[in-house]
């Protein structure tokens, strides 16, 4: 069974700086384009960046361009967002989160992670 | 770039059905959209994808009494029988080659 595990989170100053981690088990990452979608607290779901399978495609949400990075080690099947820069309005939970379809570019996600909070508080 | 629409809030009592709506913006009307469920304190959880003909594909372990349907630009998911773990934030999703990946504000859902 897909299962999809973040880490790194915690409590970080404003303008600091933090590495999450997500660690696939129960499939081949390497197949398959992944996610990072967070959650401010009492807030819905936001888009915030998006990798190909081989990694060669990056997207980012405009609020986190040239601040957050999306990659990818298909060896260790693991997934990563380094985030910088980082101000009160980046607090929520971010959820890593895989692509339906195998291989393919975009598509609906079919699981999530549990989710690791990120907290901005001087 | 396609904006998703929903209601912030719906009830309805135990037992009973609810068809919660996910609308498509102009120029969009055609594209796929995918339901997740939020239970209180919990990571989100994908139901189904939902097409414009009305086909709808579940996820593993989803219960019979969820189902999707469609109609013009609207996409739907109803719950049939509703159980008190029914109780949920509901979003929709939806994704292209320039947007990436959309998602709806969110529909509250309580079961009296």
């Amino acid at each position: 069974q897909e299962q999809l595990l973040e880490s790194g989170g915690g409590v970080v100053q404003p303008g600091g700086s933090l590495r999450l981690s997500c660690a696939a088990s129960g499939f081949i990452l390497s197949n398959y384009g992944m996610h990072w979608v967070r959650q401010a607290p009492g807030r819905g779901l936001e888009w915030v960046a998006s990798i190909g399978y081989d990694g060669n495609n990056k997207y980012y949400a405009d609020s986190v361009k040239g601040r957050f990075t999306i990659s990818r080690d298909n060896s260790k099947n693991t997934l990563y967002l380094q985030i910088s820069s980082l101000r009160a309005e980046d607090t929520a939970v971010y959820y890593c989160a895989k692509i339906m379809i195998s291989r393919a570019a975009i598509g609906p996600i079919d699981y999530w992670g549990q989710g690791t909070l990120v907290t901005v508080s001087s | 770039q396609p904006v998703l629409t929903q209601s912030s809030s719906a009830s309805a009592s135990l037992g009973s059905s609810v068809k919660l709506t996910c609308t498509l913006s102009s120029g969009h009307r055609t594209y796929i959209i995918a339901w997740h469920q939020q239970q209180p304190g919990k990571a989100p959880r994908y139901l189904m994808k939902v097409e414009g003909s009305g086909n709808y594909n579940k996820g593993s372990g989803v219960p019979d009494r969820f189902s999707g349907s469609s109609s013009g630009a609207d996409r739907y998911l109803t719950i049939s029988n509703l159980q008190s773990e029914d109780e949920a934030d509901y979003y929709c999703e939806t994704w292209d080659s320039n947007t990436q990946k959309v998602f709806g504000g969110g529909t509250k859902l309580t079961v009296l």
